[in-house]
């Protein structure tokens, strides 16, 4: 599976725009790129999910450039309820031997 | 709600003992993904279960180990605790389908707790 890599954490104001950049230089072919958010004593949740371009849900944007060595999960106008850890995944769909790499992910804060 | 289940929500055992964490899956989910949260190690996967079978491995110790029943509920077993042991546990599940994208469900976690 591809090695992702994100800032450990990030800080933010209520109202902006965050913009969370994760590196996948070895993307394969075949891989999509997944992002789970996590509240505190919570268990993570799927956020997004992109192969290539954009893609935007009712929660997030998930911009990946042509390339796809890196994407940018885009979270719009956030509150203090954003407040959470985001993670980066990099995989194949359904792979049949999916260890599934969480890594320590993103701590965004979001400051009154 | 994300119609995943975990029992204890909080367990507190003393070293050497051994605990039983049970999970029950979404319905319809046929796969169980047991993770283990500690403060400064990020979410590790441990071990995948599919069908009754063990479907990956990650990175579980030989101390512990699961199984998934015909009713497709899990347990993961803990046995010589050591204090390093106390963490999270979260059982996830999903549909499992080779070649889609298989959201996976977290459980609200069992935070164990070793003295």
């Amino acid at each position: 599976l591809a090695k992702t890599t994100q800032p450990i954490s990030m800080d933010s104001y209520e109202g902006q725009e965050v913009n969370i950049t994760c590196s996948h230089n070895n993307i394969a072919t075949n891989d999509y790129i997944t992002w789970y958010q996590q509240f505190p004593s919570q268990g993570p949740r799927f956020i997004i999910q992109g192969y290539k371009t954009k893609v935007t849900n009712e929660v997030a944007s998930l911009f990946i450039p042509a390339d796809r060595k890196s994407s940018t999960l885009s979270l719009p106008r956030v509150s203090l309820s954003d407040t959470a850890v985001y993670y980066c995944l990099v995989g194949p769909l359904g792979n049949r031997d999916d260890k599934i790499i969480f890594g320590k992910g993103t701590r965004l804060h979001i400051l009154p | 709600d994300s119609g995943v289940t975990q029992t204890p929500k909080h367990l507190i055992t003393a070293t050497g003992q051994r605990v039983t964490l049970r999970c029950s899956p979404r319905s319809g989910d046929l796969s169980v993904y047991w993770y283990q949260q500690s403060l400064d190690q990020g979410l590790q996967f441990l071990i995948q279960y599919y069908n009754g079978e063990e479907r990956a491995k990650g990175n579980i110790l030989e101390r512990f180990s699961a199984q998934q029943f015909p009713d497709l509920h899990s347990e993961l077993n803990l046995s010589s605790l050591e204090l390093g042991d106390s963490a999270l546990y979260f059982c996830a599940s999903s549909v499992y389908r080779t070649g889609t994208f298989n959201e996976q469900f977290f459980g609200p976690g069992t935070r164990l707790t070793v003295l």
